[in-house]
Order: structure tokens, then C-alpha cells, then sequence
């Protein structure tokens, strides 16, 4: 099973500032890397796939990059809807499928 | 646009059985696998299985093998998910999510799209 490791747990970033989240596989994924965002009582929503991708209707602020074992999530300048949970998830290898444990994004 | 939309919530009794429904409105589920992703209050996501439903294909997380069920019936576009021996840590958000499936690769994509969610509360 590949296990994938997010840090840090909880980011604090204010408004308008960068956030960068970090996501480590325990054995190389290629570029098979998606990243999600979870609002409050909503849904995963896609952001990236292929590890710096953006899904369709994605803001240009979101950025992803890495690949094998590393992987970075960068949002650019925060805005208020971006504070959320966020997470990665391999799907190189099946099964299973594996999220990472989230990091949480919250105003500082 | 194709939605997902599930069933209901559910409250069950300790060792019981829930199924949860999932049905693809507004499209099919021609070369595409359907996944359930559970999350307890408070916690991350967890997979538990899938379906590839043009193959027949079924796959489970080892820690829900023998207690989770998958099956899907094309002619509705409706996968359906039935957990078996309910605990109270059973209790959880219950989403189905698509991805592409590529048979040539034998690989998938991200899921790109996800049911609204289902919570199953377990509790005697």
C-alpha cells in the first residue's frame, strides 16, 4: 500500500498571502498526484491532477508540482474561500487508492 | 454535466447492513470506474473499494474485504455500496466519486466527480 504523508497539518496564512502544502508518497506515483479541496459539509472538490494540472474551473492561483514522491500544492495569494482541508491522493497503484491526511488551511 | 446523486442518510443499528446507492444523472458509467470514499466525523478520507463497471472489476481496501459490497447496474447507471456487521465506528460520510478508467494502461485518473454524500449513523 503507498502511503501518502501531507504536511503540515494545520497552515496558518493570512489573506492574501501564499500558502504552500507538501505531500510525500512512500514509493514513486509518477505524476498520478490529485490534490482536493473539502469546504465544510461539502463535498471533495477536484483542483489538480496529473500532479500540476489544473481541473476545469480552477483558479490560475493554485499551482501543483512535483513528481515520484514529492509533491507540492501552492495557492498563490489566499483568498477567503480557500480556507479549507485539503488533500492529496495517488492513483498509480490500485488497489487501494490512498489519500494523504489533509492539511488544514485556516486565517491567521 | 454528469451528477451523482445518492441515496439518503441512514440511521442503523450495530451489526446490521446499509446500501447506498449512487446514480449517475445526466450520463452513463461507459469506461469509467466508480469509487466509495467514507469520512468519519471529524477525519480524513478513506477508500474502501471500487468498480469498473464495463468489465465487472471489483476491488476492496483490505480492512473492509468480506464486509463491504460493490456492484453496479449499468442499465440504471446506479452503483451501490452495502456495508455488512455495522460497529459505531462505522459511522461516516459516505461518497461515491468518478474517475476515467484507461483498460490499455489498466489506470485510472483523479475523480473528478463526487456524490453529494450520504451519512450513516451507527448507534444502538
Amino acid at each position: 500500500e503507498i502511503v501518502m504523508t501531507q504536511s503540515p497539518a494545520i497552515l496558518s496564512v493570512s489573506p492574501g498571502e501564499r500558502a504552500t502544502l507538501s505531500c510525500r508518497a512512500s514509493q514513486s506515483v509518477s505524476n498520478n498526484l490529485a490534490w482536493y479541496q473539502q469546504r465544510p459539509g461539502q463535498a471533495p472538490r477536484l483542483l489538480i491532477y496529473g500532479a500540476s494540472t489544473r481541473a476545469t474551473g480552477i483558479p490560475t492561483r493554485f499551482s501543483g508540482s512535483g513528481s515520484g514522491t514529492e509533491f507540492t500544492l501552492t495557492i498563490s495569494s489566499l483568498q477567503s474561500e480557500d480556507f479549507a482541508v485539503y488533500y492529496c491522493q495517488q492513483y498509480n497503484f490500485w488497489p487501494p487508492l490512498t489519500f494523504g491526511g489533509g492539511t488544514k488551511v485556516e486565517i491567521k | 454535466q454528469v451528477q451523482l446523486v445518492q441515496s439518503g442518510a441512514a440511521v442503523k443499528n450495530p451489526w446490521s447492513s446499509v446500501m447506498v446507492s449512487c446514480k449517475a444523472s445526466g450520463g452513463t458509467f461507459s469506461n469509467y470506474a466508480l469509487s466509495w470514499v467514507r469520512q468519519a466525523p471529524g477525519q480524513g478520507l478513506e477508500w474502501m473499494g471500487g468498480i469498473i463497471p464495463m468489465f465487472g472489476a471489483v476491488n476492496y481496501a483490505q480492512r473492509f474485504q468480506g464486509r463491504v459490497t460493490i456492484t453496479a447496474d449499468e442499465s440504471t447507471s446506479t452503483a451501490y455500496m452495502e456495508l455488512n456487521n455495522l460497529r459505531i465506528e462505522d459511522t461516516a460520510v459516505y461518497y461515491c466519486a468518478r474517475a476515467d478508467y484507461y483498460p490499455y494502461s489498466s489506470t485510472f485518473s483523479a475523480f473528478d466527480i463526487w456524490g453529494q454524500g450520504t451519512v450513516v449513523t451507527v448507534s444502538s
